[in-house]
């Protein structure tokens, strides 16, 4: 059971949009619609942005969005803030019964 | 209003052992899977294993499996994650999530427990 592969890092200005990929098996992400991403900033708990592959909880912004083709699932953030800098890991369920994490991807608004 | 509540920061030498908590309320404990996170210096988020307290049956990532111990006490809403002989690496943040939908999501998170491992 390997970890979901995810970019270490992306940026993006304010306002853009950056999408952050995140790849596993047909074990994992391509068995399962169980695809939900986290937000993390250092010393906090982390955060669930988006479960359930595209459906985001009451009280996160509209601008993060995720979809899945395959064995890839996406988080999209739009109209980049400042304060969306931080870390974001995908998690998805896995025919072994028990979770799995993504690398991590360290977000940077420049 | 679900809370989890884990113990507070340890300072221990390698070899020792420890027990660390997480005690949950405002909700049915017996009745959602508990897990284990870890993240060492520097590192992302890591699943050691999940606990579904009501039955005790506990699952741990290959990685985990016979390194650590997880275990609940469904009569006072509290879960642990325990080692027997503590290593310099298992110096990390270390943190409990409750599961909702199952396993699928972790909509709540414990504070987390600072473990230090030091001779």
């Amino acid at each position: 059971q390997s970890a979901l592969t995810q970019p270490a890092s992306v940026s993006g200005s304010p306002g853009q949009s950056i999408t952050i990929s995140c790849t596993g098996t047909s074990s994992d992400v391509g068995g399962y619609n169980y695809v939900s991403w986290y937000q993390h900033h250092p010393g906090e708990a982390p955060k669930l942005i988006i479960f359930d592959v595209n459906n985001r909880p009451s009280g996160v912004s509209n601008r993060f969005s995720g979809s899945k083709s395959g064995n890839t699932a996406s988080l999209t953030i739009s109209g980049l803030q400042a304060e969306d800098e931080g870390d974001y890991y995908c998690n998805s369920y896995t025919s072994s019964r028990i979770p799995v994490f993504g690398g991590g991807t360290k977000l940077t608004v420049v | 209003e679900v809370q989890l509540e884990q113990s507070g920061a340890e300072v221990k030498k390698p070899g020792e052992s420890l027990k660390i908590s997480c005690k949950g309320s405002g909700y049915s404990f017996s009745t959602y899977w508990i897990g284990w996170v870890r993240q060492m210096p520097g590192k992302g988020l890591e699943w050691m294993g999940i606990i579904y307290p009501g039955d005790s049956d506990t699952r741990y990532s290959p990685s985990f499996q016979g390194q650590v111990t997880i275990s609940a006490d469904k009569s006072i809403s509290t879960a642990y994650l325990q080692w027997s002989s503590l290593m310099a690496s298992d110096t990390a943040m270390y943190y409990c999530a409750r599961g909702t939908s199952g396993i699928t999501r972790i909509e709540f998170w414990g504070q987390g427990t600072l473990v230090t491992v030091s001779s």
